[in-house]
């Protein structure tokens, strides 16, 4: 069954580093999100990428984050300083037209 | 009021018992529902997706939403330790994208 696939597993970064996650999607999908779950909280929606741009974002998504779809294959995020309560699972979704959200298994942040 | 509410449990049962799993939430213009299952360490797996109200049963689990109510429930049939994980449930409004999702309940089943 095909499945989103996230790298790395474990990121460990300094505080003030830029930190890039990656995500495949399941091909043929169209719409593509991040969420993050803070340790102990709930899965929280930072934004979702639609058609080469941002089509929703959370508040959590402020200048420090960004996406971008570089090829056909990969879906990033960047944070481009990063800060302690950035620790967190991130995870990735991605879906079809008219279908649920399908996640990655996530990559665990950690900020020293 | 949050805007979603799910019972964190731990909530533990016998192996082959019925379990029920249930939120709820507080703006009625949600019309998908979701429940999700998540391994340790894993990432949220797709069980059950309903749009609007009614039943919806595959193999041993059944989803339930009562719009009425604003309530939706999970129900796992022969409940094996396989199924031990922490179940969540979440839901979009129409013609948004953000899912929103409920705090999560860890379930046991005991041999």
């Amino acid at each position: 069954e095909p499945e989103v696939t996230q790298t790395p597993s474990h990121q460990v970064t300094q505080m003030g580093q830029e930190v890039i996650l990656r995500c495949v999607p399941i091909s043929n999908h169209l719409y593509f999100y991040w969420y993050r779950q803070i340790l102990g909280q709930k899965v929280e929606f930072l934004v979702s990428f639609y058609n080469n741009e941002i089509s929703e974002k959370s508040e959590i998504f402020d200048d420090q984050f960004s996406v971008e779809r570089p090829d056909g294959s990969n879906f990033t995020l960047k944070i481009r300083s990063t800060k302690l309560e950035d620790s967190a699972m991130y995870f990735c979704a991605s879906r079809g037209v008219s279908q649920p959200q399908h996640f990655g298994d996530g990559t665990r942040l950690s900020i020293l | 009021q949050k805007e979603v509410e799910q019972d964190p449990g731990p909530l533990s049962v016998p192996e082959g018992a019925i379990v029920s799993l249930n939120c709820t939430y507080s703006n009625s213009a949600f019309q998908y529902f979701m429940w999700y299952r998540q391994y340790s360490r894993k990432g949220p797996e797709l069980l059950m997706y309903t749009y609007s109200s009614g039943n919806k049963e595959d193999g041993r689990f059944t989803a339930q939403v009562d719009k009425s109510s604003k309530y939706i429930s999970l129900f796992i049939r022969d409940s094996q330790p396989s199924d031990s994980a922490t179940y969540l449930c979440a839901m979009r409004l129409q013609g948004a994208q953000k899912l929103v999702f409920g705090q999560g309940t860890r379930l046991t089943i005991n041999p």
